[in-house]
């Protein structure tokens, strides 16, 4: 499976656009680039995902870049209910599991 | 609506004990995963059902672990002669359909295993 390369952690300050970077060098071109969170003492949270072209949701945006070796996961408007560990993961279609790496925990400043 | 539940919340055992561990999915939906999440670390795939059969168990540690859904809905996961290393958070989680590509997996509040 293609790997997935992340900060460890961000900080950012609440009310402001954040922005989190995704690295994946070897990515093939059926691997959806998928984006779950997961805030203290919850299950894992779905947030978006992609192929190709930017995707728009009411929780972030995804922007791609062209040559979908790396993304990013864009918060417009961070809140303190957004401080979450973010996992950007590849899936291949017709591959079910979710490998998790170790995420970016990001920590938002009142 | 209903999510996905999981029963007991917390369980503390001794070592070489027997456990279950209960999943409710979301109703109708037919695709059910098992991960475990140790401390610092993403979770990790343990099994996933379409309906009735395991269609993938590669992450299964080893015998001692054992899941089954009989019904295509509740999911059990058992676990037997439990060690001090299977301390972790167990999640479940449901979806839909297969063909996780294009969708997403619901996640359950998970239960987290102590084994003394």
């Amino acid at each position: 499976d293609a790997k997935t390369t992340q900060p460890n952690s961000m900080e950012s300050n609440e009310e402001e656009p954040v922005h989190l970077p995704c690295n994946h060098s070897t990515i093939s071109g059926t691997d959806y680039i998928h984006w779950y969170r997961q805030l203290p003492s919850q299950g894992p949270e779905y947030v978006i995902h992609g192929l190709t072209s930017n995707v728009n949701n009411r929780m972030a945006s995804l922007a791609i870049a062209e040559d979908r070796k790396s993304s990013t996961l864009i918060l417009h408007r961070a809140t303190l209910r957004d401080a979450a560990v973010y996992y950007c993961i590849l899936l291949n279609f017709g591959n079910e599991k979710l490998t998790f790496g170790t995420g970016t925990r990001l920590t938002i400043i009142p | 609506g209903a999510g996905v539940s999981q029963t007991p919340s917390n369980k503390v055992t001794e070592k070489g004990k027997y456990v279950e561990l209960r999943c409710d999915p979301i109703s109708g939906h037919t695709a059910l995963y098992w991960y475990r999440q140790s401390l610092g670390q993403g979770p990790e795939f343990l099994i996933y059902f379409q309906g009735t059969g395991a269609a993938d168990d590669s992450g299964l540690p080893n015998d001692r672990f054992f899941a089954v859904r009989p019904e295509g809905s509740v999911s059990t996961l058992k676990i037997q002669r439990t060690e001090r290393g299977d301390s972790a958070v167990y999640l479940c989680a449901s979806s839909r359909r297969s063909g996780m590509a294009r969708g997403e997996q619901f996640f359950g509040p998970g239960t987290r295993l102590t084994v003394l």
